[in-house]
């Protein structure tokens, strides 16, 4: 089946510092990947959907200037938090469907951020 | 927006009892999607359901979709110690394909 990974699985780092979490489709192409945030014992909730090409959409509430997502190519989406705060540690899950339109999602491994 | 609700948020249930997760949408859904995430782990797509009293079957898991597509459920026959983890329903945002995943059900099963 469809393979989506992340990079890294896990983060640590100081208040104030910029992390860029990666997200790859291994065996498919994906013109759309879309970026959920994880908060512990909570639910999925998603923070933006990356478009090749073009600029990311987010969801109301997720500051664009803090969240930055370039989708660079048809495999590769990247997330960079930036000024990172401890309120930001989080589970981050990005996910996405195959390039055929199928609305099953794949999703990565997540990358567990942690801000001290 | 759309907004999905599951409950309940907690299971506790002994080995070999039966188990259900019932989700409901605000609005009428296109199809509805299950996934399981086992603990420290990512969302596992299970199955989605389309068509409007939908049921389907995978071995011990029965999921159902309702006859005016705004609920569903996933019930879990004689549960095992591996099927331990958070189900999720999800279904599509207005945007398109992201999914609005409803809070989970936690599922504890002890020997």
């Amino acid at each position: 089946g469809a393979v989506v990974s992340q990079h890294p699985s896990w983060v640590i780092c100081k208040s104030g510092t910029s992390v860029k979490i990666e997200c790859r489709s291994l065996d498919f192409q994906a013109t759309t990947m879309f970026w959920y945030r994880q908060f512990p014992k909570q639910s999925l909730m998603l923070m933006a959907t990356s478009n090749e090409g073009s600029k990311a959409t987010y969801e109301q509430g997720v500051e664009k200037d803090k969240f930055l997502i370039n989708h660079a190519s048809l495999t590769l989406s990247t997330l960079t938090v930036t000024s990172a705060h401890p309120e930001d540690s989080s589970f981050y899950i990005c996910s996405a469907p195959p390039l055929a339109g199928v609305e099953t999602q794949y999703f990565g491994p997540g990358t567990r951020l942690l801000v001290l | 927006g759309q907004q999905v609700m599951q409950i309940p948020q907690y299971q506790h249930v002994q080995e070999g009892e039966d188990f259900t997760t019932y989700c409901n949408s605000s609005t009428t859904l296109s199809n509805i999607q299950w996934y399981k995430q086992r603990p420290g782990g990512h969302p596992v797509f299970l199955i989605q359901l389309v068509k409007s009293g939908e049921v389907k079957k995978q071995k011990r898991l029965t999921f159902q979709f309702g006859e005016a597509k705004k609920n569903s459920s996933l019930h879990i026959t004689a549960t095992q110690t591996t099927d331990v983890g958070t189900y999720f329903c999800a279904g599509l945002s207005n945007s398109g394909y992201a999914l609005n995943f409803g809070k989970g059900t936690s599922l504890l099963v002890t020997p």
